[in-house]
């Protein structure tokens, strides 16, 4: 099986700064890689998919990047709506599964 | 617009089988490209993909679960069904049901989730 790992695991931050989160593949994953925002109470929300498409809607302060290990999602401008945990997931294509990282919480300093 | 909405008892005793349904409305759960699918999150955890469908038949479950879950479709009433068996106070969480685009490997649109606490 296919481990995601984030980090960091809790990252604190300014409204107004750049941040960076980054998820790392066991093995190698193309481009099969989306990550998602969740509130408390709330159902996680796309953000990105296939590593670095913007889902409809969403700000276009977010962006994803990477491919084979090694992805980030970064925030460009930090706003106070941002401030959520965010999750990678992983899609195996050839034998359809799916995996999460284990989430970084992204906390107001 | 495409909602998806879990629905279950609740609270289930230790050994007993869960039964959660998930209603799609605005929308065909016979939607080629597309699986269904279940992922869970107890309390102040991360997410665990559980398992997903395709409207045809085709299941893919994880393999920690795989020996006790089951998940259905029933294209008639546009609803997903997700069965585990042999319940622990492990599996105490909150269930999401979720749409997955195949092409983008995917969950786009998700339930609002349903509590399960596991309790005699």
């Amino acid at each position: 099986d296919i481990q995601m790992t984030q980090s960091p695991s809790t990252l604190s931050a300014s409204v107004g700064d750049r941040v960076t989160i980054t998820c790392r593949a066991s093995q190698t994953i193309s481009t099969w890689l989306a990550w998602y925002q969740q509130k408390p109470g709330k159902a996680p929300k796309l953000l990105i998919f296939k590593a670095s498409n913007l889902e409809s809607g969403v700000p276009s302060r977010f962006s994803g990047s990477g491919s084979g290990t090694d992805f980030t999602l970064t925030i460009s401008s930090l706003q106070p709506d941002d401030f959520a945990t965010y999750y990678c997931q992983h899609y195996n294509s050839f034998s359809p599964s799916c995996s999460f990282g284990q989430g970084t919480k992204l906390e107001i300093k | 617009q495409l909602q998806l909405q879990e629905s279950g008892p609740g609270l289930v005793k230790p050994s007993e089988t869960l039964s959660l349904t998930c209603t799609v409305s605005g929308g065909s759960i016979s939607s080629s490209d597309m699986y269904w699918g279940w992922i869970r999150q107890p309390p102040g955890k991360g997410l665990e993909w559980i398992g997903m469908m395709y409207y045809s038949g085709n299941t893919y479950y994880n393999p920690s679960l795989k020996t006790r879950v089951t998940i259905s479709v029933d294209t008639s009433k546009n609803q997903l069904s997700l069965r585990l068996s042999s319940v622990t106070a492990a599996d105490a969480a909150v269930y999401y049901c979720a749409r997955a685009v195949i092409l983008a490997g995917s969950f786009d649109i998700w339930g609002q989730g349903t509590m399960l606490t596991v309790s005699s």
